[in-house]
């Protein structure tokens, strides 16, 4: 089946950027969704980029997609605290599917 | 608007016992999800609904069973809670069809079940 592979946890300092990388299997994947889950709260859609595209930017999230490595990234620009949070990547089982799988998340932390 | 509504927030279960998640949404969505979050791991699809009456397995149903009576409910029923479903569970809606362009998702606050 489809697999979703992220790093665990990210640490970065305020102001900076920080980049999130994701890795999925299935390749007729037609959307990737990025997700950030505060503590104790449940799953807030950030973005998301069709499969069609390279580069998708939504102020200060910019994301890139590189189809033939099956490889997709979450950059934040100007890194605040309250960017503190898990980031989940998500893929969805081709054209149709009314399934999502998801990666296990990064903790991003943000140092001050 | 309420967005997404889960009850209870929290809940310990004997093994054996059963129990209802409940889950209601007041935008009128016709397609709505239940995921269980396991610690450290991303979200599992249990079942699933297209629409009032209709409801579909997802990756993980075992030991879970769901209905769609109205457009506004779709509870999760567990009937012989094991300590494997210990768990978070969220419950999603979804605006638009799902995964397309035009979507828009909502997710609950999640239940924290845990069965000892």
């Amino acid at each position: 089946g489809e697999d979703v592979e992220q790093s665990l946890f990210l640490s970065v300092r305020e102001g900076d950027s920080s980049v999130i990388n994701c890795t999925y299997t299935d390749s007729s994947s037609t959307y990737l969704y990025w997700y950030k889950q505060e503590p104790g709260a449940g799953l807030q859609l950030l973005t998301y980029i069709f499969s069609n595209m390279d580069m998708k930017q939504d102020q200060r999230l910019t994301v890139l997609l590189n189809k033939k490595d099956k490889h997709l990234s979450l950059r934040i620009a100007d890194t605040q605290t309250g960017d503190s949070a898990i980031y989940f990547c998500a893929s969805v089982h081709g054209a149709g599917s009314y399934q999502l799988t998801f990666g296990k998340g990064t903790k991003l932390s943000v140092i001050p | 608007n309420a967005g997404v509504t889960q009850t209870p927030k929290f809940r310990i279960l004997k093994i054996g016992q059963s129990m209802t998640l409940q889950c209601t949404q007041d935008m009128n969505h016709n397609y709505m999800y239940w995921y269980r979050q396991d610690p450290g791991m991303g979200l599992k699809l249990i079942y699933y609904s297209v629409g009032a009456g209709i409801t579909d397995k997802g990756e993980v149903p075992n030991g879970y069973n769901v209905s769609r009576s109205t457009t506004e409910d779709f509870p999760l029923r567990l009937e012989l809670a094991a300590p494997s479903q210990t768990s978070v569970y969220f419950c999603a809606s979804i605006q638009g069809l799902p995964f397309t362009s035009t979507d828009t998702q909502y997710f609950g606050p999640g239940t924290r079940l845990t069965v000892l």
